[in-house]
């Protein structure tokens, strides 16, 4: 069984650009969990998807903003670049089953210059 | 509301000792518990989880950990550290409502030979 797939793997950008990260979950998850890890802030919560809807969101400006597929697939966009933003970027899932056992993916670096 | 803390941000152990990696959460409702381990460069990996039931939980590669409700921890052990062991060790906790998962800022265990 495949397990969650993200893409690219490193991203490199420059101040005020955008960057869109992609996230495939694992077949049959339809929930979709987005979290930033940013050096000395930790992993912090930023987007849930279920079902094509947001759920729930973690305390990040409106910049940050996704997206949810048909196909449970999931795009995280993050507008006017910051050199803040600089951070490796998880995506995890998880089935209606069992929605709190989160799966990871290996993650986006996004480097902002 | 929840949080995580995590005592020690490094741990050294040297190969064949135990391995104690405290853990504290506080929470507003019964609590599910996570440990994940990340290796450098990659995502995080479940180690094992506390939901319901039994306190002691057993986890992947000998790990385990105890609910202890009455002192709000969930401390992460394993008898006899490997060199493979060696990694950043993340606890998480959820809200029984809600899905995000609210991460302690993990602890670097390192192995000495």
């Amino acid at each position: 069984e495949a397990g969650v797939t993200q893409s690219p793997t490193h991203l490199i950008k420059t101040r005020g650009q955008q960057a869109t990260l992609r996230c495939s979950p694992i077949s049959g998850h339809t929930s979709v969990y987005w979290y930033q890890q940013a050096l000395g802030l930790g992993l912090q919560f930023l987007l849930w998807y279920d079902e094509g809807e947001e759920r729930n969101r973690g305390n990040f400006p409106p910049r940050f903003s996704g997206r949810q597929f048909p196909n449970y697939s999931s795009e995280l966009n993050v507008n006017a670049l910051e050199l803040e933003d600089s951070a490796l970027y998880l995506c995890a899932s998880s089935s209606q089953q069992d929605l709190y056992e989160q799966f990871f993916g290996p993650g986006t670096r996004l480097t902002v210059l | 509301a929840q949080s995580v803390t995590q005592l020690g941000s490094h741990v050294s152990v040297s190969e064949g000792a135990l391995v104690l990696l405290r853990c504290n959460y506080s929470s507003s409702v019964p609590p599910y518990l996570f440990w994940y381990v990340q290796y450098p460069n990659q995502g995080l990996q479940l180690l094992l989880k506390y939901t319901t039931g039994a306190t002691l939980v057993k986890g992947i590669n000998g790990f385990e950990a105890e609910f202890k409700k009455s002192e709000t921890s969930f401390h992460l052990t394993k008898p006899s550290a490997h060199m493979s062991d060696a990694a950043e060790y993340f606890c998480a906790v959820s809200a029984r409502y809600g899905n995000k998962l609210v991460f302690g800022a993990g602890t670097i265990l390192r192995v000495k030979s």
